[in-house]
């Protein structure tokens, strides 16, 4: 069956970067694309970026150019995305999501909580 | 950008009522290629992902009951549970794919 499985929760200084994973399992993850959303406490989604998994190519909202890299372990079958220069208000569940090309989101990861907190 | 506006915020409504969520983007997510409304629902219970509930904006997933059902196109969408179980507490949101990816503010459903 389609798993996403995303790595444990994280607490960071303001300032510091965070690197999260997606691990994939159950399909054939060339074939998928990955979005990473975030969902600060009692908010709505944000998307954050997405990465063709075949060709590696990114797209990141402007909100977050230059502080968000999406990157994939196609060997692996494993989707990152890196956060740098952490503010409190980067204080979210993060969640990785595949997709197919012209599609929504269908299956997400359980979600990593990252913890911004001096 | 696509701005979402989700509406209302809450919702309560009686056991076996109707719920009706609605969302309009801020211009058509109409795609002519494909002849198909880029809009989603998605329901999230406490502590858990967003589950895709409706795709295409009237399509719905494999294993979604069937008192869920999505209407609407270009600027204007609805999500509507015909008969409200208590299972369905949650929140609800929309998301174009259109351009990128937005979502609505979300929409509280509780039992009245």
């Amino acid at each position: 069956q389609v798993q996403l499985v995303q790595s444990g929760a994280e607490v960071k200084k303001p300032g510091a970067s965070v690197r999260l994973s997606c691990k994939s399992s159950g399909f054939i993850f060339s074939n998928y694309a990955m979005h990473w959303v975030r969902q600060a406490p009692g908010q709505s989604l944000e998307w954050m970026g997405w990465i063709n998994v075949a060709d590696g190519n990114t797209e990141y909202p402007q909100k977050f150019q230059g502080r968000v890299t999406i990157t994939r372990d196609t060997s692996a079958s494993t989707a990152y995305m890196e956060l740098s220069s952490l503010r409190s208000e980067d204080t979210a569940v993060y969640y990785c999501a595949r997709f197919v090309a012209a599609g929504a989101p269908d299956y997400w990861g359980q979600g990593t909580l990252v913890t911004v907190s001096s | 950008d696509i701005v979402m506006t989700q509406s209302p915020d809450s919702l309560a409504v009686s056991l076996g009522e109707r719920a009706t969520i609605n969302c309009k983007p801020s211009q058509s997510v109409f795609y002519s290629s494909n002849n198909k409304n880029l809009l989603a629902w998605y329901q999230q219970k406490p502590g858990q992902p967003p589950k895709l509930l409706i795709n295409w904006a009237s399509t719905r997933e494999s294993g979604v009951p069937d008192r869920f059902s999505g209407s609407g196109s270009g600027t204007d969408f609805t999500l509507t549970i015909s008969s409200l179980q208590a299972e369905d507490v949650a929140v609800y949101y929309c998301l174009q794919y259109y351009i990128t990816l937005s979502f609505g503010g979300g929409t509280k459903v509780e039992i009245k």
